[in-house]
């Protein structure tokens, strides 16, 4: 059972305009959702955050939107630009003896200029 | 050096080998993880060693060995595996708090012939 999921593989979107990027997740005990970005041949790079008792993060161009009663979070990258081509990995993260996230397959957005 | 290091960057392998992949971390955290990333996959969590002993093994097969002998380091000892094994393996660290999850190495890229 995937735990969580990132139902769009792709994501192509025109320069200047919105991206967004969509997860859905099923374990209720995560407490904190996070997005990664990729680019190839390197290793994930942490992007931005949020804790389950909030709905909304904002860090300069990067929204994350968390909604809880329907287990859906999604990350709005506005303006985009040719930079932010890369894979998108969701995670939640639960409490514990050690952190442990539960990532999404990832989307990978591209940016036309 | 800063971050999170692993070597080599590529390893391509018999059936029959044995080999090591290393990662060392120079943050001060004081957990270590084993991902593996399969093409169109999630990240899948193989190990998790908080303060140098093994939290979680998600079932991972016997060909894969994980050694934490300190804080710093971490080793995956390979040996028999198969060519579906061929994946890109990534080494993480983390400090129980703070809220951006892991900070990944830029992985070793792992093909079995």
């Amino acid at each position: 059972d995937q735990q969580v999921k990132q139902n769009s593989p792709s994501l192509s979107v025109q320069e200047g305009r919105i991206s967004i990027l969509n997860c859905d997740y099923t374990n209720s005990m995560f407490d904190y959702f996070l997005w990664y970005k990729k680019y190839p041949a390197e290793g994930p790079t942490f992007l931005i955050s949020i804790s389950s008792i909030k709905d909304k993060n904002e860090d300069g161009r990067f929204t994350v939107f968390l909604n809880k009663s329907a287990k859906h979070l999604s990350l709005h990258i506005v303006p985009s630009q040719p930079g932010d081509s890369a894979v998108y990995f969701c995670a939640g993260d639960r409490s514990g003896s050690a952190r442990q996230l539960t990532f999404g397959s990832g989307t990978q957005l591209t940016v036309l200029p | 050096e800063t971050g999170v290091t692993q070597t080599p960057r590529h390893l391509v392998m018999g059936m029959t080998n044995k080999k090591s992949l290393k990662c060392e971390q120079h943050l001060g955290h004081n957990a270590m993880y084993w991902y593996k990333q399969s093409a169109k996959k999630p990240l899948e969590l193989m190990f998790v060693y908080s303060l140098e002993e093994r939290v979680e093994n998600n079932s991972v097969p016997s060909r894969f060995s994980p050694e934490c002998p300190n804080s710093s380091h971490l080793f995956l000892h390979l040996h028999t595996l198969q060519p579906e094994d061929s994946a890109l393996y990534l080494c993480a660290s983390s400090q129980d708090a703070g809220v951006d999850g892991y900070t990944f190495g830029s992985g070793t890229r792992l093909t079995v012939v």
